[in-house]
């Protein structure tokens, strides 16, 4: 079945660091591949997207590229602020089945230090 | 534009006592629906999904269940509550279409068991 799997926090940087959240995953159709980020108390929201292989999403400085030959999505961002304290889901969605559901990753809490 | 409401924000009930959260959505129709948990410190757990009014599909076997009494209302229950219910609860919804299935999500409810 289908499967995602980041890495584990949570991730502590100093304000200005380069982020790399590494995401995997394992699907058996051709999914699209999301980044959602939630704040302390809120909902998710959706971050970034990508549709199809070699896409590369982007929003707040934020980005990632879809890597069909490394089945990877991963989070980057050149200088981190303090806002950006979170946690980050990366999640797929396989449009073969409907797309009906989302299969999300355990999440990855980022800290940003001032 | 599409907002999606949840309600209560906060709850504490006592163990063995009934459950109602509401989830109702504007600007969309025949939205998908969907019921996360999040416990503390953890990813998100699906509940129950509904692709239409009176259409439930449960993701997850436990003393909760769900409703969806109208195209853009969604109810989660519980007849008694257990302490291993506490945590966040999100709503979601999606478009009905095939493609990718991006997902927006309601602000949560805190429920804490005691």
């Amino acid at each position: 079945g289908n499967s995602v799997t980041q890495m584990e926090g949570p991730v502590t940087l100093s304000e200005e660091a380069f982020l790399t959240i590494n995401c995997t995953y394992t699907a058996t159709g051709y999914p699209s591949l999301f980044w959602y980020v939630q704040y302390p108390g809120e909902g998710l929201q959706l971050l970034l997207k990508a549709t199809k292989a070699d896409d590369k999403g982007s929003n707040k400085g934020f980005e990632a590229t879809y890597r069909k030959e490394t089945t990877s999505f991963h989070l980057e961002k050149g200088s981190v602020q303090v806002s950006d304290s979170a946690v980050y889901f990366c999640a797929l969605s396989d449009r073969n089945t409907g797309g009906f559901k989302t299969i999300f990753g355990a999440g990855t809490r980022l800290f940003v230090k001032a | 534009s599409q907002t999606i409401h949840q309600w209560p924000a906060t709850l504490v009930q006592p163990v063995g006592s009934p459950l109602s959260l509401e989830c109702t959505v504007e600007g969309t129709s025949n939205p998908n629906l969907y019921w996360y948990r999040q416990a503390a410190g953890r990813g998100l757990q699906l509940l129950f999904y509904s692709v239409g009014i009176g259409q439930i599909s449960s993701e997850v076997p436990q003393n909760l269940s769900a409703s969806r009494p109208q195209d853009r209302q969604f109810i989660l229950s519980s007849k008694k509550l257990l302490l291993s219910d506490s945590g966040f609860y999100l709503c979601a919804w999606s478009v009905p279409a095939g493609g990718y299935n991006e997902q927006f999500f309601g602000p949560g409810t805190r429920l804490t068991v005691l």
